[in-house]
């Protein structure tokens, strides 16, 4: 059965940049009908999508974030990563990975709270 | 990409029936076929409920269903279930950036 966990720190400091790692266990991320992406979710708000990525490397990102995001994958290690730069308040949220077929995320891992604080 | 405009709330009785709009614009909703409506327990991750604006991945209930009409895609919830009482957020593929996608502001339905 395919799970997706995040994992990464739960606070990070005002201007710094935010790490998150996304393990695959239960299918290989090297598959080539899907894409694998991020999503994220402030506290009481919405769903935004951050971006996905492909095992080739091939990356596609929300406009509104492109300048801060970077995704990238490690198929040795079944693991794709999130890097967001000089983050603000504004970026605490419950972040999600999740598999993509075509534009549809499923299944999702259990989301982790970053929380964004000096 | 601005999101998808959803109702914020909205109930329902047991075993009524309820209808979620999500209207975009010819951009997302209304000029693809890529509609997708996400069921949200409080503190769990969203799960797939419709995809391609009418299909139900394996395993949800057929008391889901999806349609669209123009720039509104609608999720209709039957014989609504205690179990139902959850946000609803619908998403739409977006032509304004490459395998974009842009999500509603989501509906909480309250089973009243």
């Amino acid at each position: 059965q395919l799970q997706l966990q995040e994992s990464g720190p739960g606070l990070v400091k005002p201007s710094e940049t935010l790490s998150l790692t996304c393990t695959v266990s239960g299918d290989s991320i090297s598959s080539t009908n899907y894409y694998w992406g991020w999503i994220r979710q402030p506290p009481g708000k919405g769903l935004e999508w951050i971006g996905s990525i492909y095992y080739s490397g091939s990356t596609y990102y929300n406009p509104s974030l492109k300048s801060r995001v970077t995704i990238s994958v490690d198929t040795s290690k079944n693991q794709f990563s999130l890097k967001l730069s000089s983050v603000t308040a504004a970026d605490t949220a419950v972040y999600y990975c999740a598999r993509i077929l075509a534009v549809n995320f499923d299944p999702w891992g259990q989301g982790t709270l970053v929380t964004v604080s000096s | 990409q601005s999101a998808l405009t959803q109702p914020a709330s909205m109930s329902g009785s047991p075993g009524q029936s309820i209808t979620i709009s999500c209207t975009g614009t010819s951009s997302d909703v209304g000029g693809y076929n890529y509609v997708s409506w996400y069921q949200q327990h409080p503190g769990k991750a969203p799960k797939l409920m419709i995809y391609d604006v009418t299909n139900r991945p394996s395993g949800v209930s057929d008391r889901f269903s999806g349609s669209k009409s123009g720039n509104t895609a609608s999720l209709t919830i039957s014989g609504l279930q205690a179990e139902d009482e959850a946000d609803y957020y619908c998403s739409s593929y977006t032509s304004t950036s490459t395998l974009g996608v842009v999500f509603g502001g989501g509906t909480k339905l309250t089973v009243l």
